[in-house]
């Protein structure tokens, strides 16, 4: 089976850093993306880590820890249009299984 | 990244009616799936549209129900089936290719197709 956690909500300051932690237990793996979704829209790559350590694609990190089943997708400089749905998933033999996603709102 | 259509991007249909879903990719791609977001939710996978052959449907979804086709490498559809108010939803086309390192691959999505079901 699959579980994949995520914190339901989260709020930060314009400018400020925000951590999205999401952690697995997933049958099967191959690597872990990152989507983010705005209300209305369908859901954008962010990230795709398939081994350990952290990937830098300019203000949005993602890290992975397989052996701990553990991955965080990092915001910096945040700015009022980061506010969105941001989605773990899980990726098996190419098939996702997302979890339940995390609603960031940025403040000013 | 390719880009990924679908069509139509909304409907409303009549209970007992069916919709056919298309989605088309502008490049080749490995594999494509068809997701569904119902209301609130996240994503969840109903099937892998495989080219030339069956779709392969996850746990809960059925070809009745769902039928999928996949003429080509870069074009697919999903029928929704004897709709009831239950299959209002969003259901996304997803495309899915290796990318430049080994062992990865990206997976990108379609802008969706939001159904109601009265």
């Amino acid at each position: 089976g699959q579980n994949i956690d995520q914190p339901t909500e989260m709020t930060a300051t314009e400018g400020a850093i925000v951590q999205i932690n999401c952690t697995y237990q997933t049958s099967g793996f191959n690597g872990l993306f990152w989507y983010q979704q705005h209300a209305g829209e369908a859901p954008t790559f962010l990230s795709y880590n398939v081994l350990d350590g952290l990937e830098e694609k300019g203000r949005f990190s993602s890290f992975l820890s397989r052996s701990k089943g553990y991955s965080y997708l990092l915001l910096k400089e945040l700015q009022m249009k980061d506010s969105a749905s941001y989605l773990c998933a899980v990726g098996n033999d190419y098939k996702l299984s997302f979890g339940a996603g995390t609603t960031v709102t940025v403040r000013a | 990244s390719a880009v990924i259509s679908q069509k139509p991007s909304r409907d409303i249909c009549q209970r007992g009616t069916s919709l056919t879903i298309q989605c088309q990719v502008d490049s080749q791609v490995t594999m494509m799936f068809w997701y569904r977001q119902q209301p609130g939710q996240s994503l969840t996978l109903i099937a892998t549209a495989n080219q030339g052959s069956e779709a392969t449907y996850e746990s809960g979804f059925v070809i009745d129900k769902f039928p999928i086709s996949r003429p080509n490498l870069t074009f697919s559809t999903l029928t929704v089936s004897n709709m009831s108010p239950e299959d209002s939803s969003i259901y996304l086309c997803s495309a899915c290719w290796t990318s430049g390192r080994a062992g990865s691959y990206e997976q990108y999505f379609g802008p969706g197709t939001r159904l109601t079901v009265t």
